[in-house]
């Protein structure tokens, strides 16, 4: 069965740097989500991507985070500088259609800011 | 603001004993409910959509029902291996058409 996957699965790095995740999405699915879960809260939505650009964001999304696609299989969420706060699971997903189809979710990247 | 709701927090059961989880929600134009299952350091598991009142899915011992306020996830004759949270979303409302808002979740113990 097709899966999102992600890497890595464990990112630790100095408060201040840049990180970049990485996803690869299921191969015929068009949208594309990052989502992150701060240790017992819940998941939280943070963009989400369609047709080479972002369709939505939250607030939590702001400056410091981008997305890109860089190829056909590849989907990116780079953090431009890293603070405490930001320590979370962070979870790709991706869907077939927006809102009513189900979003697929990979096992996620364990970042840890220190 | 929408909201999901889930409860009980945490449920214990011994192995056999069924029971139930709910998932209350409160959205403007709901265009479905998914429930998805966690299991410790992973993402949600997708198990079920369910888009309007009176609908029921089925996949081995759970069962989702859909009522015009809340969800509920039923566990029938539960075994060890279905000890996870189990989460439920809703997708869109208030204007988006593509984020999930996620219930904090109920975490499952089945004991053998």
């Amino acid at each position: 069965e097709p899966e999102v996957t992600q890497t890595p699965s464990h990112q630790v790095t100095q408060m201040g740097q840049e990180v970049i995740l990485r996803c690869v999405p299921i191969s015929n699915h068009l949208y594309f989500y990052w989502y992150r879960q701060i240790l017992g809260q819940k998941v939280e939505f943070l963009v989400s991507f369609y047709n080479n650009e972002i369709s939505e964001k939250s607030e939590i999304f702001d400056d410091q985070f981008s997305v890109e696609r860089p190829d056909g299989s590849n989907f990116t969420l780079k953090i431009r500088s890293t603070k405490l706060e930001d320590s979370a699971m962070y979870f790709c997903a991706s869907s077939l259609g927006s809102s009513n189809q189900p979003q697929h979710f990979g096992d996620g990247t364990r970042l840890s800011i220190l | 603001e929408d909201q999901v709701t889930q409860s009980p927090e945490a449920l214990r059961l011994q192995e056999g004993e069924s029971s139930s989880l709910n998932c209350s929600y409160t959205v403007s134009g709901l265009r479905g409910l998914f429930w998805y299952r966690q299991d410790p350091g992973k993402g949600p598991e997708f198990l079920f959509t369910l888009y309007s009142a009176g609908e029921e899915k089925e996949k081995e011992r759970l069962k989702a029902t859909l009522t015009k306020k809340e969800s509920f996830l039923h566990i029938t004759a539960p075994k060890p291996e279905d000890s996870a949270t189990y989460l439920c979303a809703v997708p869109g409302g208030g204007g988006s058409n593509y984020k999930l808002t996620f219930g904090k979740g109920t975490l499952l113990t089945v004991n053998p």
